[in-house]
Order: structure tokens, then C-alpha cells, then sequence
């Protein structure tokens, strides 16, 4: 079936610094590619998406690519502050059912 | 909204003891997904409803674990008998197809086996 690998396991960066989560993917029909983001002891939440028919999506401080040429993408967070240390996990939707399909998750530890 | 309902927020147990989870998804959702949530297997989809139905239950660990979803604003997970290697927080997700596929997890439910 298909599989979602992602990287890095753990990334530590300095506050005010950029912070970049890769996933790659096997599966040309995948459609869908969400992140989402989980704070110690919380439920994950959704916090950007994106379609296989969009490049590049950015919401204030994050953003997500796609290249499904290279069938990756990133979920990049400018400015990090405290608040956006948690894990972030990758998903995306296989273009043949509805569950979704998880990455490991990457643990972001913002240092202050 | 109120979100995905999930009771209990935290079960301690003794093994061999039934368990049941239970959850209330978003009204008007009609997919609604359980997941199990350890350190060491990170996110594992156990099982999935569209419109009651189950869809995918091939994440079942075993006959001990059952779900159902008698209509549409409720379903329950259910161990018997549970095991200290079920120990983990288990989380309910809903989501509307139409409205994208981003899913709302529940709170969740830490489960604790003895």
C-alpha cells in the first residue's frame, strides 16, 4: 500500500529561524496532502492542505509545497515562535479511498 | 459546533476487563474514523464509517477489538478483554466529504490497562 515518509524526525531551531518538514510519497494518484499539528497532550488539528492541482499554498507564517513530479512535499514555518513547537504530521489522501495515509511525525522544538 | 465528543477523557482499567469508547461526531459529518495513538506505532487507523457503514476495519489488532456506529451521531469502540498492550489514546475523527478531507479529531481517550 501506499507509504508517507518523513523527515526529520526531530528538528530544533532557533526562534525567529525557519523551520522545513519534508514528506515523500509513492503513490502518483495521491490527491490530497494535509498537515497537521499536534501540541503535547492535544488532539491533532489541521493547521494547511493542499491539492494535487496546486504548487504552493501559504497561510501567514506556513506554507506547503508539492512537486509531484518528485513526489514530495514540505511544510515550511517562517518566524517560529514558542507556540510552534509540537509534532507536525504529514498525510495525503491515496487516489483510491477516502483514510488518509500518516507520516512518523516530526517533533519541532523551537529554542528561545 | 462542539466539535468531536469523546468520552471517557482518560479510562484506567484492570486486564481482562471490557472497555468501551464512545464518541459523537459533527453533525452533518458522514465519515467518522478511530485511530490508536502510541509513542512507539505513532497514528494507526483502526477502523472507518461512511454513513454508519464500516468501510475498513483491516486496522483491527484482533477479535478483541469491535466498533459499530448505530446512527449517525454516535459510535463506540469496544476491547474485551482488554490487555495492558492496549494502553494508548485512542482518538475519534470525523470529516464531510464536499467539504474537503481534512479530518476533526476528538480529544481523545487515554486508555490505561493494569
Amino acid at each position: 500500500g501506499e507509504n508517507v515518509e518523513q523527515h526529520p524526525s526531530t528538528l530544533s531551531v532557533q526562534e525567529g529561524d525557519s523551520a522545513v518538514i519534508k514528506c515523500t510519497y509513492s503513490d502518483s494518484a495521491s490527491n490530497y496532502f494535509p498537515w497537521y499539528k499536534q501540541e503535547l497532550g492535544k488532539r491533532p488539528q489541521l493547521i494547511i492542505d493542499i491539492r494535487s492541482n496546486v504548487g504552493e499554498k501559504k497561510d501567514q507564517r506556513i506554507a506547503v509545497t508539492l512537486n509531484k513530479t518528485a513526489k514530495h512535499f514540505s511544510l515550511h514555518i517562517t518566524e517560529t515562535q514558542p507556540e510552534d513547537s509540537a509534532v507536525y504530521f504529514c498525510a495525503l489522501k491515496p487516489g483510491s479511498n477516502y483514510q488518509l495515509i500518516w507520516g512518523a511525525g516530526t517533533k519541532l522544538i523551537i529554542k528561545p | 459546533d462542539a466539535g468531536v465528543i469523546q468520552s471517557p477523557r482518560h479510562e484506567v482499567t484492570e486486564m481482562g476487563q471490557e472497555v468501551t469508547l464512545r464518541c459523537k461526531p459533527i453533525s452533518g459529518h458522514d465519515y467518522l474514523f478511530w485511530y490508536r495513538q502510541t509513542m512507539m506505532r505513532g497514528l494507526e487507523l483502526l477502523i472507518y464509517f461512511n454513513n454508519n457503514v464500516p468501510i475498513d476495519d483491516s486496522g483491527m489488532p484482533e477479535d478483541r477489538f469491535s466498533a459499530k456506529m448505530p446512527n449517525a451521531s454516535f459510535s463506540t469502540l469496544k476491547i474485551q478483554p482488554s490487555e495492558p498492550r492496549d494502553s494508548a489514546v485512542y482518538f475519534c475523527a470525523s470529516s464531510r466529504q464536499g467539504m474537503g478531507y481534512g479530518y476533526t479529531f476528538g480529544s481523545g481517550t487515554r486508555l490505561t490497562v493494569v
